[in-house]
């Protein structure tokens, strides 16, 4: 039973380096999402899908991209990292959306 | 939008006292709203819900109603312990997408 799965769970980029970070979950859950946790600033949503080939963006989308071919994966990817980038990345998932979404344990990046 | 909006924290506590941490939300339509705990250096859990008006949701001693009249789901708990210390987030969904207030940060001392 292993839910939402990020990896990796740490990543030291340098500045204009590009690097997918992964998501998969098993519960066969159509809504997944991603969002970005920084000190102060609570959780921002970055992308989010309600089912395998749609997505939308979400409150900070500018410099990722995402797709969705299969319902259990939901790869984030960052084009050209910037500072401002580094922060933590929760991916999450909902069998509906309106029963709450289950949460991985978070990958910590770093841009340098 | 949708938006939350939750009390700045820290909140302060001795052990046993009573906890309230204040969300409103505006939202369109009929959202989802949920409580979310973030213990020291781990993810999000779900700690309650309630899907529509006057729920109460309930877990581990904490509570919450859905109050549409004032759109507000407030976090409630009548005797903390230490290890409750932890960043609450209040969250709802609508159409899908949940989002979250700035979290309140929630430090209970012996």
């Amino acid at each position: 039973n292993a839910g939402v799965t990020q990896t990796p769970k740490f990543q030291v980029l340098k500045t204009g380096q590009s690097m997918t970070l992964q998501c998969a979950q098993d519960m066969n859950h159509e809504y997944m999402s991603w969002y970005r946790q920084d000190p102060g600033m609570g959780l921002r949503l970055i992308h989010y899908s309600v089912g395998a080939g749609i997505t939308d963006q979400g409150e900070v989308p500018n410099g990722y991209n995402v797709s969705r071919s299969t319902t259990e994966d939901f790869p984030l990817r960052l084009l050209s990292a910037a500072p401002s980038q580094t922060s933590v990345y929760f991916c999450a998932s909902s069998s509906t959306g309106g029963w709450g979404y289950t949460f991985g344990s978070g990958t910590r990046l770093t841009v340098v | 939008g949708n938006s939350v909006t939750q009390m700045e924290g820290p909140v302060t506590l001795s052990e046993e006292a009573f906890l309230t941490i204040n969300c409103t939300y505006t939202a369109t339509g009929y959202p989802s709203l949920f409580w979310y705990v973030q213990y020291p250096g781990e993810g999000l859990q779900l700690l309650l819900k309630a899907t529509k008006a006057d729920d109460k949701g309930s877990n581990k001693g904490f509570e919450a109603t859905y109050r549409k009249e004032t759109t507000s789901f407030h976090l409630e708990k009548g005797s903390v312990q230490v290890s409750d210390s932890a960043v609450y987030f209040c969250a709802l969904v609508s159409w899908g997408k949940l989002q979250f207030g700035a979290g309140t940060q929630v430090v209970v001392t012996p």
